[in-house]
């Protein structure tokens, strides 16, 4: 068991790029979860995958926002034309069927 | 909706003192309760969690909640602080309209410092 990774630790871009980060979820786990926090908050709800559907979708993600996951496995969270506001901490999270979450240590987006 | 209100953004104890943290939630069904505690740089990591059993819940670390649906609180406790357990606490309550458990609703956090 080698815990939720996230990749990268942070990332630096310009307003109106595009980003993607990944997220490897602890390997026998069948749900995988984005967050996102930003300063002074707890973490906020974006979506949801058991194996490789999206079952839940929060409002707060825009259609500048997709998640996948292919084969079940890792999953990738693409922001499109990203704005000032996208700065946040993403977290992604992992478990297997109602069992507890395991959290990565998240990527900090910084937009500029 | 469901909502959690935690009180107070920064808590400071003595080390071998109690530890309070207070949670309030809002549900509309019977809810599923969480604490969450975060170390500088780490990821979240459950402390404990309710679900309908017992409404003395213990986790790790020594730390325990109490369910109270009268006073729609979920307090967190130890009875003696330890310098590592300076981090930031996080309640939670599960979204409960259906979807998953873990979709959940976060409160705003509490940063617990310990004084030697």
């Amino acid at each position: 068991d080698t815990g939720v990774s996230q990749n990268p630790r942070h990332k630096i871009t310009k307003r109106g790029q595009n980003v993607t980060f990944r997220c490897d979820p602890i390997s026998e786990h069948n749900r995988l979860y984005w967050y996102r926090q930003t300063l002074g908050q707890g973490p906020e709800f974006l979506t949801y995958f058991q194996n490789e559907a999206q079952l839940e979708k929060s409002r707060l993600l825009s259609d500048r926002f997709s998640a996948e996951r292919p084969k079940g496995s890792f999953s990738t969270l693409e922001i499109q034309r990203t704005e000032q506001g996208d700065s946040a901490m993403y977290l992604c999270a992992s478990s297997l069927l109602t069992e507890k979450l395991f959290f990565g240590s998240g990527t900090q987006l910084s937009v500029l | 909706a469901q909502s959690v209100t935690q009180l107070g953004s920064h808590v400071s104890v003595s080390e071998g003192a109690l530890v309070l943290l207070r949670c309030n939630y809002s549900s509309s069904v019977p809810p599923y309760l969480f604490w969450y505690v975060q170390y500088p740089n780490q990821g979240l990591q459950l402390l404990l969690k309710y679900t309908s059993a017992a409404t003395l819940v213990k986790g790790i670390n020594g730390f325990e909640a109490e369910f109270k649906k009268s006073e729609t609180s979920f307090h967190l406790t130890k009875p003696s602080a330890h310098m590592s357990d300076a981090a930031e606490y996080f309640c939670a309550v599960s979204r409960g309209d259906g979807g998953s458990q873990g979709n959940l609703i976060f409160g705003k956090g509490t940063k617990l410092s310990v004084k030697p």
